[in-house]
């Protein structure tokens, strides 16, 4: 298996831009986390899904941010609009879910807003 | 949220010394505990997992304290591979487990 994979892996963008990221989990996982990095608050769980139903999104910062897991193999994170403060690096995990499970993660996408 | 503390550091050492750092978590009802590994600008990879009879993984050894509600890590030998940041994880159940981190500990390792 590939692994995690995000896409894009750098993003620079202008502030009021929609901003699109995209995670394809382990195939077989059943949780899907999206995550943000900053210095100031170190990784923060935004959202997670299991088997595609979002179950906690209460780490979302505000209405401008959404995520979706249409099926099993993809899911996105959308800014609308962006702004210079929602510059970090956003990663996506994946795991089979349990309490010993291990989190794979992806690359992570760095987001750059201007 | 529940919450998991850290020191950030930075931990200067030379090599060969022996570290170790501890990380505390608010929630008594975390279930389970790992210590994950970051690389400048990499993602966070599995380090180890930490069992309540504490486990060895070559130089790395995880202990855990459920009564004072702490984890350690302790690394002998410290090799200048080992320069990262050392990020402490407790999954809760909220029904599901969920992952929550601590910001980081980082270790510097020099000649």
């Amino acid at each position: 298996d590939a692994g995690v994979i995000q896409s894009p892996r750098h993003e620079v963008t202008e502030m009021g831009q929609e901003v699109t990221l995209r995670c394809k989990p382990i195939s077989g996982h059943d949780y899907l986390f999206w995550y943000r990095q900053t210095m100031m608050r170190g990784l923060e769980l935004l959202i997670y899904f299991n088997n595609n139903v979002p179950i906690d999104d209460s780490g979302m910062p505000e209405d401008r941010f959404s995520a979706k897991m249409p099926n099993a193999s993809f899911s996105t994170l959308k800014i609308q609009p962006s702004e210079p403060r929602d510059s970090a690096v956003y990663f996506c995990a994946s795991s089979f879910g349990g309490a010993d499970e291990k989190l794979f993660f992806g690359s992570g996408t760095q987001l750059s807003v201007l | 949220r529940k919450e998991v503390e850290q020191d950030p550091g930075p931990f200067n050492v030379p090599e060969g010394a022996t570290v170790a750092f501890n990380c505390t978590y608010s929630n008594s009802a975390s279930q389970s505990f790992f210590w994950y590994r970051q690389d400048c600008r990499k993602e966070p990879k599995l380090l180890m997992s930490v069992y309540s009879s504490g486990n060895e993984d070559g130089r790395f050894t995880a202990q855990l304290n459920r009564a004072s509600q702490y984890i350690s890590l302790l690394i002998r030998d410290s090799k200048l591979s080992d320069s990262a940041t050392y990020l402490c994880v407790v999954n809760w159940s909220g029904g599901s487990y969920i992952p929550t981190f601590g910001r980081g500990t980082s270790l510097i390792v020099h000649p």
